[in-house]
């Protein structure tokens, strides 16, 4: 059972433009939504991170927009880079527990200079 | 201050063998999480450990198991290898379970041949 569903797999975006990436849940227990960063050869890296109590949440040029009714968040990225190039991850977890982190597929996003 | 390190980064080994790979969490965090990645995938949760016990386990099959050391270092070993088991396995610790940020090592890529 995938309980996590990202969209889309991959994503091209000019210089400048706005990233935009997906994810639906489906368990209601969870509490906790972090999005990932992960370069080749690199381990998972914390972008931002999310609690239901807000709808939105602001870092730099990354915002996460949260949906508790339609139990939906998104990312995104404004002004997107070509060092913003990665594949990107969205997870959920249940109790705050940053450990046991359930992840979507994934997005490779390339940014184009 | 140094992040998580894993060893080894690259493992060959053939099917039926056992592997043991390791984790050392950052400083004084108490929590290490395994995972595995399958290429083109996001991250499996596996284990999570927190003061030396079992917090979670994932779906995965007996063959896997791990273990935490009294100074939160941690090993994941696997049994009677198949060749599904190829991927990338990453560790990230914690400073607990909740609500403090998980991070993520640059994970060991197993290749079973």
């Amino acid at each position: 059972q995938q309980q996590v569903k990202q969209s889309p797999q991959s994503l091209i975006v000019q210089k400048g433009g706005i990233s935009i990436i997906n994810c639906a849940y489906e368990n209601t227990a969870f509490d906790y939504f972090p999005w990932y960063q992960q370069f080749p050869g690199k381990g998972p890296a914390l972008l931002i991170a999310i609690r239901p109590d807000v709808s939105e949440k602001k870092e730099g040029r990354f915002t996460i927009s949260f949906n508790k009714s339609a139990k939906q968040f998104s990312l995104h990225i404004m002004d997107s880079q070509p060092g913003d190039s990665a594949t990107y991850f969205c997870a959920a977890s249940k109790g705050s527990n940053t450990g046991k982190l359930i992840f979507g597929q994934g997005t490779t996003l390339q940014v184009k200079p | 201050d140094a992040g998580v390190t894993q060893s080894p980064t690259h493992l060959i080994k053939t099917r039926g063998q056992h592997v043991t790979l390791r984790c050392s969490p950052i400083s004084g965090h108490k929590s290490v999480s395994w995972y595995q990645q399958v290429l083109g995938q996001g991250p499996q949760f596996i284990f999570q450990y927190y003061e030396k016990e079992e917090r979670g386990r994932g779906n995965f099959p007996d063959r896997f198991s791990a273990r935490q050391f009294p100074n939160y270092s941690s090993e994941l070993n696997v049994n009677a290898l198949l060749l599904g088991d190829s991927a990338l396995y990453l560790c990230a610790s914690s400073a607990q379970t909740g609500d403090t940020e998980a991070f993520f090592g640059q994970g060991t890529r197993l290749t079973v041949v």
